[in-house]
């Protein structure tokens, strides 16, 4: 596609649910990123992938939080028992090889957990 | 541990200079990136220091000292468009991935 799309752009779920957010890359993007970024905070680095490995999980926030990515392209977010704490904008971003290139940014999946 | 600090706020009238400095402190560097995020977009890729000295990109440049860890943006003859926040962010840590600083947020007056 011309960019990194995310899906879905809006969700709103209840306290305890899990909640899946899909974001695919540009293609030929090598590396995927997801941040959270609060409202009117900087951007939290989540995790990475280079192909479909994750170098280091170390930026998920806790175990409920988890990441795939197939076939070196769509990446999936699972946050597991949700919290209200997890609300956010979660920013999906891939890049041609290392992080300090250029990252494309997709619009972000606003989740609201109540 | 890792972290960037940037001035949360800047405002500044139209047509004039701003700098935005950024300092860091990470394990490991190999250079520092400038991100531009509007209200209610995603961040968009201004430039990326890794060299020192200043590359200049149209009305924007950016400015990069290893010695002192430290590092700016420089806008200059601002328009209303530039009212946005900025990040500064660093590329090096173990984990191979950009840490960003919290973001400054300028507002371009008339």
């Amino acid at each position: 596609g011309a960019g990194v799309s995310q899906s879905p752009s809006n969700k709103v779920t209840e306290k305890g649910k899990d909640v899946e957010l899909r974001c695919d890359p540009i293609s030929g993007h090598t590396a995927l990123y997801w941040y959270r970024q609060s409202l009117g905070q900087g951007l939290e680095f989540l995790i990475y992938f280079q192909g479909n490995s994750a170098p280091d999980k170390s930026g998920l926030p806790s175990d409920r939080f988890s990441a795939e990515r197939t076939g070196g392209s769509v990446s999936t977010l699972t946050i597991q028992r949700t919290q209200q704490e997890d609300s956010a904008v979660y920013l999906c971003a891939s890049s041609f090889g290392e992080a300090y290139n250029e990252q494309f940014f997709g619009p972000g999946t606003r989740l609201t957990v109540l | 541990g890792q972290s960037l600090e940037q001035p949360s706020e800047v405002t500044a009238v139209e047509g004039a200079i701003v700098q935005i400095n950024c300092t860091y402190q990470t394990s490991g560097f190999y250079g520092l990136s400038w991100y531009q995020q509007h209200d209610g977009g995603a961040p968009t890729f201004l430039s990326y220091n890794a060299l020192d000295g200043l590359e200049e990109t149209g009305r924007f440049s950016s400015f990069l000292s290893r010695s002192d860890s430290y590092g700016y943006l420089l806008l200059q003859e601002l328009q209303m468009k530039d009212s946005a926040s900025y990040f500064c962010a660093a590329f090096g840590g173990s984990q191979g991935n950009l840490i960003f600083g919290k973001g400054t947020k300028l507002s371009v007056k008339p």
